[in-house]
């Protein structure tokens, strides 16, 4: 595709629900992050895909975040039992390679309510 | 801990005067050094990297330098204009590539 997408744009949702927010990374990608914003803060890391593996979780806020990512594309960040804290814009980006040097390419995030 | 800092929460300029954001680091010792603009409701955009070997690095109207002893990068937008209005991210790469840390940017409004 012409660049990162994510869906939905916007989800509100009821304290206790889960909610699934969806990254499709450009065509090619290997590497993919997702990363949390919250108003007025800097990314928060929260976990990245080299292909369809995440070797390290450790940035999840807790374990009612898990990330998959299958056919090395399609990744799906689910957030369990909701919470208000998780309000927020839920920002994936994707890179060609896991490299140093390359540049992330952003989607224009998820944003999460929580009420 | 690392931590990584920038200047300021905003920062006005009048149009065509040189603004500089900083960024500045703590316990870390990044690679690489990334630059990126964010619009209000958009994802960030890349604008550019620096290598922790490179004291400089220039892109049009742009100018980054990096000093590792200083552990400081700045950012320098020359002739600046309101288009140029936006939130700017300094962001560290370590060696591994596989995480980098965001500041939480400067926030730039340049008046006519």
């Amino acid at each position: 595709g012409a660049g990162v997408s994510q869906s939905p744009s916007n989800k509100v949702t009821e304290k206790g629900k889960d909610v699934e927010l969806r990254c499709d990374p450009i065509s090619g990608h290997t590497a993919l992050y997702w990363y949390r914003q919250s108003l007025g803060q800097g990314l928060e890391f929260l976990i990245y895909f080299q292909g369809n593996s995440a070797p390290d979780k450790s940035g999840l806020p807790s374990d009612r975040f898990s990330a998959e990512r299958t056919g090395g594309s399609v990744s799906t960040l689910t957030i369990q039992r909701t919470q208000q804290e998780d309000s927020a814009v839920y920002l994936c980006a994707s890179s060609l390679v896991l490299a140093q040097s390359n540049e992330q390419f952003f989607g224009p995030g998820t944003r999460l309510t929580v009420l | 801990s690392q931590k990584i800092e920038q200047n300021s929460e905003a920062l006005n300029i009048q149009e065509g005067k040189t603004a500089t954001l900083t960024c500045n680091y703590t316990n870390y010792s990044p690679a690489y050094l990334q630059w990126y603009r964010q619009d209000p409701g958009r994802g960030p955009v890349f604008l550019l990297l620096i290598r922790e070997n490179e004291k400089e690095k220039r892109k049009e109207r742009l100018k980054v330098t990096f000093d590792t002893t200083l552990k400081q990068s700045l950012f320098h937008i020359t002739a600046s204009q309101p288009a140029d209005s936006a939130t700017y991210l300094c962001a560290l790469v370590g060696s591994s590539a596989s995480k980098i840390i965001f500041g939480s940017g400067t926030r730039l409004s340049i008046r006519p």
